[in-house]
């Protein structure tokens, strides 16, 4: 069953302007992770945070967690076009063996020049 | 020059036929993973290892098949059985810790089977 589930499905924004995409999930977890993925390539990391962690940044990303409400959100600040892509969330479920994540829908980012 | 690859990239397969994609990781990375995605949805786990000779199967296992004699090659077999084989195919890999604490996970390019 899909833990994490992202919203929106898609979204377009212009170059510059913030994107906020978010992620809700089901079970208490160990972390959750938001990946990147451009069309028909492979996913790359972009950050992780831990269960007792509220809030992470790295470079124009910045994401919350809020286990309370079993959401998270990643904020991409002043994007750019190369921004363009597909974006993840996975968890890490508590109680689940080892290294399994669950990864969600993802939401398409478009930025228009 | 560290990473993970996977090979072909696009492979043709007719009905009736078993191909096998291939995935190497020079990470030293324990644990491995196999991954399907359809057209605009997100991954489903196919089978994943933790440890050479050992793996589990995922969400959607039936008609696929793996093996882990090495720790850098964990190659994925799609068999006859698998009904709707053509899709987007993604390895991954990550170092295994208790808790799984620090599990981000690293991606292979994919290989895009198609079923002719």
């Amino acid at each position: 069953s899909q833990q994490g589930e992202e919203d929106p499905q898609a979204l377009s924004i212009q170059e510059g302007e913030n994107a906020t995409m978010n992620c809700s999930y089901k079970t208490s977890i160990n972390n959750l992770q938001w990946y990147r993925q451009n069309s028909g390539r492979g996913l790359v990391h972009l950050i992780l945070i831990r269960s007792n962690e509220r809030e992470k940044h790295s470079g124009r990303l910045r994401v919350t967690l809020d286990t309370s409400k079993k959401s998270s959100s990643l904020l991409i600040t002043a994007s750019r076009a190369a921004d363009t892509a597909s974006y993840f969330c996975a968890t890490d479920g508590r109680g689940t063996s080892g290294s399994r994540l669950t990864f969600g829908e993802g939401t398409q980012l478009t930025v228009n020049p | 020059d560290g990473g993970i690859t996977q090979s072909p990239k696009y492979l043709f397969r007719k009905e009736g036929q078993n191909v096998t994609l291939s995935c190497e990781q020079n990470l030293n990375h324990d644990a491995m993973y196999w991954y399907r995605q359809d057209p605009g949805q997100g991954l489903r786990l196919i089978y994943y290892s933790q440890i050479v000779n050992d793996f589990q199967k995922g969400d959607i296992a039936e008609g696929y098949s793996v093996s882990r004699e090495k720790k850098e090659s964990f190659p994925l077999t799609v068999t006859s059985a698998q009904k709707n084989p053509t899709a987007f195919y993604l390895c991954a890999s990550s170092i295994s810790l208790a808790g799984g604490l620090y599990n981000e996970q690293f991606f292979g390019p994919g290989t895009r089977l198609t079923v002719l």
